[in-house]
């Protein structure tokens, strides 16, 4: 258990809907990434913030976004949902924002856009 | 974009033989980490090694980083089937990456009893 929780583990939703998935970061971590796993892509990273901060961005689509919260959990917003956002994904967390931290992943959620 | 390639895609070993997987990458590094997934399960972190490192251990696990090549290896020892799963190398460009992680596409390891 890395101590990454993200919720739901599972949904299946249909085209053109918006869902929200939930990361609440290990204790005392104040760095949250949200990381897109898909078959023809990989592992793709998403965004990243910083207590409360957006820090970096990667190849995330505009339907897509996320904030961080005063108490850091996080949540990552999908919205006009198309097929091929099914994939599963990822919150992960770090102690600090720099290079060089280990940084932990949760189990993911799973989204099916039927 | 993948900024690390794995070596091989597949592996297959019987459990008690070693397992090594190799991952290059194209730019420089901060650090390099590895990680494990199960099948559609999350990712568990190995380990973390810094450019300024030439190898680490932990338990059964040896990495090694060889910056002027820009390639990483991790073998594991006297594998067991618990070791079947997809193994990520991760890397981390420091500076203004803020610690965000470019994976590669994985090895597939599986270990027969």
């Amino acid at each position: 258990d890395s101590g990454v929780t993200q919720t739901p583990k599972h949904l299946i939703t249909a085209t053109g809907q918006r869902v929200t998935l939930r990361c609440s970061p290990r204790s005392g971590d104040l760095s949250v990434y949200w990381y897109q796993q898909s078959l023809d892509q990989g592992l793709q990273f998403l965004i990243q913030y910083y207590n409360g901060e957006e820090r970096a961005k990667g190849n995330i689509l505009e339907r897509f976004s996320a904030q961080q919260f005063p108490d850091l959990h996080s949540e990552l917003n999908l919205s006009s949902l198309e097929l091929g956002d099914s994939a599963l994904y990822f919150c992960a967390s770090s102690v600090r924002q720099g290079s060089g931290n280990t940084i932990y992943f949760g189990e993911g959620s799973w989204l099916t856009v039927v | 974009s993948q900024q690390g390639e794995e070596d091989p895609q597949a592996l297959s070993i019987q459990e008690g033989e070693n397992a090594t997987m190799n991952c290059s990458y194209k730019t420089s590094i901060n650090n390099l980490q590895w990680y494990r997934q199960n099948s559609g399960r999350g990712l568990v972190h190995l380990i973390l090694i810094r450019s300024n490192e030439r190898e680490k251990h932990s338990g059964r696990l040896r990495v090694t980083l060889d910056t002027s090549k820009k390639s990483s290896s991790l073998l594991i020892t006297a594998s067991r089937a618990a070791d079947t799963a997809s193994y990520f190398c991760a890397t981390d460009a420091g500076g203004t990456s803020y610690g965000k992680l470019t994976f590669g596409q994985g090895t597939i390891l599986t270990v027969h009893p």
